[in-house]
């Protein structure tokens, strides 16, 4: 079974400021999915970033961007320009493509979520 | 493009009965996910439907059950209902073109009394 360890509970970061999130796994699949979400205080699940894990390039979205390490499976989220919005719990998360399994075909297994606090 | 919404925003039930949510997936996204979102518990996988048929269930009980209807829209059933099934329910759907990437609706809250 697939694991997602997020250790850092909460953060803080200032306006404007730059944060790095943490993210490990567990799984002995060698071609995956990696994700990030966010929840704001409304809880609408957000989409972040996306980042397959047979593709060696970074995935980045405007102010947000990944360090994917494969070899030692981190998988951490870089915000710049932090903006008071982006206050939020953020999670990762792993999928297995469903080609390959199909006991947890489509089952995106969570981390346990970093609260992050933009401070003005 | 309308996001994936989810009925009823609220809902309050007591010990035994039953609870009713609702999906509709974003137009074009033939699949539906169901998550549960607990105090303490993080967030689980539930259920996956895709065309009408269920394809993958998370580790919960039978009681939890659901349905795809042909409009690709969703329904998710919780019968004898227990005080610990108060979460937030999560529904998500996801594309043919893009099937790995689910996007999530507004949740249900669910409170049992």
């Amino acid at each position: 079974a697939q694991t997602v360890t997020q250790s850092q509970p909460e953060m803080s970061v200032q306006e404007a400021e730059t944060v790095t999130l943490s993210c490990t796994y567990d799984t002995s699949e060698n071609n995956y999915y990696l994700f990030w979400y966010k929840q704001p205080p409304s809880r609408q699940m957000i989409l972040v970033i996306r980042q397959e894990a047979y593709k060696q390039q970074n995935a980045t979205e405007n102010r947000f961007s990944v360090n994917f390490q494969k070899a030692a499976k981190s998988f951490s989220l870089k915000i710049s320009d932090s903006q008071l919005g982006d206050t939020a719990m953020y999670f990762c998360a792993f999928m297995k493509p469903s080609a390959i399994s199909s006991g947890s075909a489509r089952q995106l297994t969570f981390g346990s979520g970093t609260q992050l606090t933009v401070l003005p | 493009e309308a996001g994936v919404t989810q009925s009823p925003t609220h809902l309050i039930k007591t010990r035994g009965q039953q609870a009713t949510l609702r999906c509709s997936p974003i137009s074009g996204h033939t699949s539906v996910y169901w998550y549960q979102q607990a105090l303490g518990l993080g967030l689980q996988f539930l259920l996956w439907y895709d065309e009408g048929e269920e394809r993958n269930r998370g580790n919960f009980p039978p009681r939890f059950s659901g349905r795809q209807f042909p409009n690709y829209s969703s329904e998710l059933n919780v019968n004898a209902l227990e005080l610990e099934d108060s979460a937030l329910y999560l529904c998500a759907s996801s594309s043919d073109r893009s099937q790995e990437t689910q996007y999530f609706g507004p949740g249900t809250r669910l409170l049992v009394l």
